[in-house]
């Protein structure tokens, strides 16, 4: 089946601006996550939901984020306010369930870019 | 919580160098780690991973990484690289929170 999809691609936004990401799972997965990759580094973890509910989200930054999975599945990355700091590419991965031994695979990400 | 190390952020070989890319965690006891691999263009994947047992472990396209508890350490090595393994190479542990830590990664680059 089709893999872990996000939309859109890329994002470019001015200062101040509000912008959500969105991420598709692979169908059945019942883990997501979202991590954030800034120039010259690994990926950051944020959030995961296990189904609906943030099992998990000290790594959002501060409470310009959040995100939100209402029905288990889509989930979108909401940033308020966006500051240049935000800039980063924006991955989301899914797994069957949450836990080590179950693989994450992740998505392609949403470049993001605050003028 | 967990930390990791990727000691070379860029590295540049010959088609059929050896590879050795360093990685080490932070801190001990039970451990599940990981090597993920960024092609360029295309998603993370995982290469390989290692959990318990045989501490040396295989991945896809001949790729090992050798778990070492005593020096908290989870190299990756390839005996012989071709100028397809040209991408970026991310060591990782799963900390006891459900949630993946990654290092900065290494860029490869192989010369043809």
């Amino acid at each position: 089946g089709a893999g872990v999809s996000q939309t859109p691609s890329n994002k470019v936004t001015e200062k101040g601006k509000y912008v959500e990401l969105r991420c598709d799972p692979i169908s059945g997965h019942t883990a997501l996550y979202w991590y954030r990759q800034s120039l010259g580094q690994g990926p950051e973890f944020l959030i995961y939901f296990q189904g609906t509910g943030a099992a998990d989200d000290s790594g959002l930054p501060n409470d310009r984020f959040f995100a939100v999975r209402p029905e288990g599945s889509v989930s979108t990355l909401k940033i308020q306010r966006t500051e240049r700091g935000d800039s980063a590419v924006y991955l989301c991965a899914s797994s069957l369930i949450a836990g080590a031994y179950n693989e994450q695979f992740f998505g392609p990400g949403t470049r993001l870019t605050v003028l | 919580a967990q930390s990791v190390s990727q000691h070379n952020h860029h590295v540049i070989l010959s088609e059929a160098a050896s590879l050795e890319l360093g990685c080490n965690y932070s801190y001990g006891g039970t451990v599940n780690l990981f090597w993920y691999v960024q092609y360029p263009g295309q998603h993370l994947q995982l290469l390989l991973k290692y959990f318990s047992g045989d501490p040396l472990v295989k991945g896809i396209k001949g790729f090992e990484a050798e778990f070492i508890k005593s020096k908290f350490s989870f190299n990756l090595r390839k005996p012989s690289v071709q100028w397809s393994d040209t991408a970026e190479y991310f060591c990782a542990v799963y900390d006891r929170d459900d949630k993946i830590i990654f290092g900065k990664g290494t860029r490869l680059h192989i010369l043809p």
